[in-house]
């Protein structure tokens, strides 16, 4: 059954730091998500790109977080510097086009929990 | 405004009892979709039941079924025969902005989430 892949599962790391989250995305899924998820919270969209165009970034905090998605497949998120409260967990998601429920669910990866000490 | 609410933080059902969890929703679009969602401790987000708003028949996968009330904008997920591997964060979404083909190119907006625990 086709994933999003993820990388890092696990990252820890101090404040003012820089880090890095990748997505592979299904392959031939052209719009790609990454949102944030505060534990005990429902997930929150920060960027969604369609192919390598971004089509909604409004929740992206811009002045320290950016993503790319060059070649329109996988995707690249980073946080600099990091701060106490990016703690949470990043999460992937990938969906397809065309007509009906497959084209139009979301398929999540395993997430990326990031701790910011 | 929120656009998904969810109100019950948390559920307890016996085993192989059944359990509705709840969700009502806000949009003025007339063409979305709501989505169910499992989480486990683990984290992964796993797809449960999907309901069109032009849908004329409530959503069943297996176990769930989504009782789509359209008037009241309220999409209850329904468990039946519960299992202790359900235990879980349960939330509820919502897709707007179907295009004339059918796909939905607008973001996933979720609720804040229902934990169910299932008792043996």
């Amino acid at each position: 059954e086709a994933e999003v892949a993820q990388s890092p599962r696990y990252k820890i790391t101090e404040k003012s730091q820089a880090v890095a989250f990748w997505c592979d995305p299904i392959s031939g899924h052209a719009t790609l998500y990454w949102y944030r998820q505060i534990l005990g919270q429902g997930p929150e969209l920060l960027v969604q790109f369609q192919d390598e165009s971004v089509v909604d970034d409004s929740q992206l905090p811009k002045d320290r977080f950016s993503a790319e998605r060059l070649k329109g497949v996988d995707s690249t998120l980073k946080i600099q510097p990091a701060e106490l409260g990016d703690s949470a967990m990043y999460l992937c998601a990938s969906s397809g086009t065309g007509f009906g429920v497959g084209a139009n669910v979301l398929t999540f990866g395993a997430g990326s929990r990031l701790t910011v000490l | 405004a929120q656009k998904i609410t969810q109100t019950q933080p948390g559920m307890f059902v016996q085993e192989k009892e059944a359990v509705t969890l709840d969700c009502t929703y806000d949009t003025s679009d007339p063409s979305y979709g709501l989505f169910w969602y499992k989480q486990p401790s683990s984290g992964e987000m796993i797809f449960l039941i999907y309901q069109g708003s032009y849908d004329q028949q409530n959503a069943t996968e297996g176990r769930y079924s989504l009782n789509f009330q359209k008037a009241r904008k309220s999409a209850n997920l329904v468990i039946s025969a519960s299992q202790l591997g359900d235990s879980a964060m349960y939330f509820c979404a919502m897709r707007e902005g179907f295009g004339a083909g059918g796909t939905s190119y607008g973001k996933l907006t979720f609720g804040q989430g229902t934990i169910l625990t299932v008792h043996p």
